[in-house]
């Protein structure tokens, strides 16, 4: 049974910091592994979408990386803002579980 | 194109009461899934449907249940409301089933009084 661990589960950081969030995961069989942002009483925002063969993606100022051998994806956010404020969820969706399994998610708060 | 769409986004039931929830996917996407959220629980896993059949089904109690029509779009069911059953409930849509990278809707936000 995969299972989908997030450390921390709040971080708080003054504006301007790049900061990493990390999700490790220990069944490495996976299809691939998605991080989500949401906003508080909000559905999930796909950020941002690694296949198992990848080893990163990058949307602006969003870098995920993925070692599926460590069991670990990372998401840098450079130059945090305050609207970057919100939970970020990592999704893992293994190869024959025909779903994904869930982080508990980060609550980052950027303050001004 | 039109993102996954929910409704209704907020529902005040009874316990004892049933509820009728729906989802209509990212045109194209034959997937459909069902996450509960809660505070203490996170994000649970109810079923995914694909070409209107169930393909995989969470760790829920028969009250819920779901079904997709020809068009992709899909609704869930739960009878005989508790308490507990309080929650957000999220839809996501895929190209294929079993994930592979979802598009969630903004949610049904579900009281149960």
């Amino acid at each position: 049974k995969q299972e989908v661990t997030q450390i921390p589960a709040a971080l708080s950081v003054p504006e301007g910091e790049n900061l990493v969030l990390n999700c490790s995961f220990t069944d490495s069989a996976i299809y691939n592994l998605q991080w989500f942002r949401q906003d508080p009483g909000k559905g999930l925002t796909s950020l941002l979408l690694i296949q198992s063969s990848q080893r990163e993606q990058t949307s602006g100022r969003l870098n995920a990386s993925l070692d599926k051998s460590s069991g670990r994806s990372t998401l840098y956010i450079a130059a945090s803002q305050p609207g970057d404020s919100a939970t970020y969820l990592c999704a893992v969706d293994n190869t024959n579980a025909g779903k994904s399994t869930f982080g508990d998610g980060t609550t980052l708060t950027v303050k001004p | 194109k039109a993102g996954v769409t929910q409704t209704p986004r907020y529902l005040i039931k009874t316990r004892g009461q049933q509820v009728t929830l729906s989802c209509s996917p990212i045109s194209g996407h034959r997937s459909v899934s069902w996450y509960q959220q809660t505070p203490g629980q996170g994000l649970q896993f109810l079923f995914e449907y694909f070409s209107e059949t169930q393909r995989n089904k969470g760790n829920f109690p028969g009250r819920f249940s779901g079904r997709q029509f020809s068009n992709s779009r899909s609704e869930m069911n739960v009878s005989t409301l508790e308490l507990g059953d309080s929650a957000l409930y999220l839809c996501a849509s895929s190209l294929w089933q079993g994930g592979r990278g979802y598009t969630f809707g903004s949610g049904t936000r579900l009281t149960v009084v």
